[in-house]
């Protein structure tokens, strides 16, 4: 079984200040990781994903995520935030791509002016 | 990009009613499709793996003679709760796989429904 560990349950940062919201994985196969963004009272949104190759993936919205085998983490930055992206972020993990989700218990981003 | 529906995004039912959730992928097939409960300030879980044409498969703890869930066709799945109590008050999102190659495959969300029990 996979488990997904979100160190933050809140970020608090003010606009245009970098951030980092961490996440840490566990599974004994190897793993598809996510990172999904959660406006109040509405579905998900994929923000990136790794499945495989460069250890640095782009995603939406100017952010990015580094996956780290060795530490078993896939932290999510982004260098400069806007109002706009207070939100929940959840990372998720997935032993294949038509299986479900694996979700940690995200992260509340509030973007401060 | 691919895109999935949800119908009603929220209902309001009196204690002991049953209501049904429809999941839709509107512009590709998806022979499975998963449905997830978020109570208020928490994360998803799974609850069930919906297949088309076979039965549903259910997560430990989940009724499945509560929870009933028909994948009726490709596009189509439905979560019935039935005789709902206010415990069951939650947001529930579905999911389904944009299929490519089974390692670049996409899950597309719903935008969720909002389960009021009074």
């Amino acid at each position: 079984a996979q488990s997904v560990t979100q160190l933050d349950s809140q970020v608090p940062v003010f606009e245009e200040a970098p951030v980092e919201l961490r996440c840490n994985y566990s599974s004994s196969v190897s793993v598809y990781l996510f990172w999904y963004v959660q406006y109040p009272n509405q579905g998900l949104q994929l923000l990136l994903k790794y499945l495989s190759g460069s250890t640095l993936v782009k995603g939406i919205n100017g952010f990015e995520a580094e996956f780290n085998k060795s530490q078993t983490s896939f932290h999510l930055r982004k260098p400069s935030v806007h109002i706009s992206d207070t939100a929940e972020y959840f990372c998720a993990v997935s032993v294949g791509g038509r299986r479900a989700l694996t979700f940690g218990s995200g992260t509340r981003l509030q973007v401060q002016p | 990009g691919a895109v999935v529906s949800q119908h009603p995004s929220w209902v309001i039912c009196k204690s002991g009613t049953s209501v049904k959730i429809e999941c839709r992928s509107l512009d590709f097939q998806a022979t499975t499709m998963f449905w997830y409960r978020q109570f208020p300030k928490q994360s998803l879980m799974l609850m069930a793996t919906s297949n088309e044409g076979s039965k549903a498969t259910y997560e430990q703890g989940v009724e499945k003679d509560k929870f009933l869930i028909n994948h009726a066709s490709l596009t189509l799945s439905t979560l019935t709760v039935t005789s709902a109590h206010p415990e069951d008050s939650s947001f529930y999102i579905c999911s389904a796989p944009h299929t490519g190659t089974p390692s670049t495959d996409t899950q597309y969300f719903g935008p969720g429904t909002r389960l009021t029990v009074l």
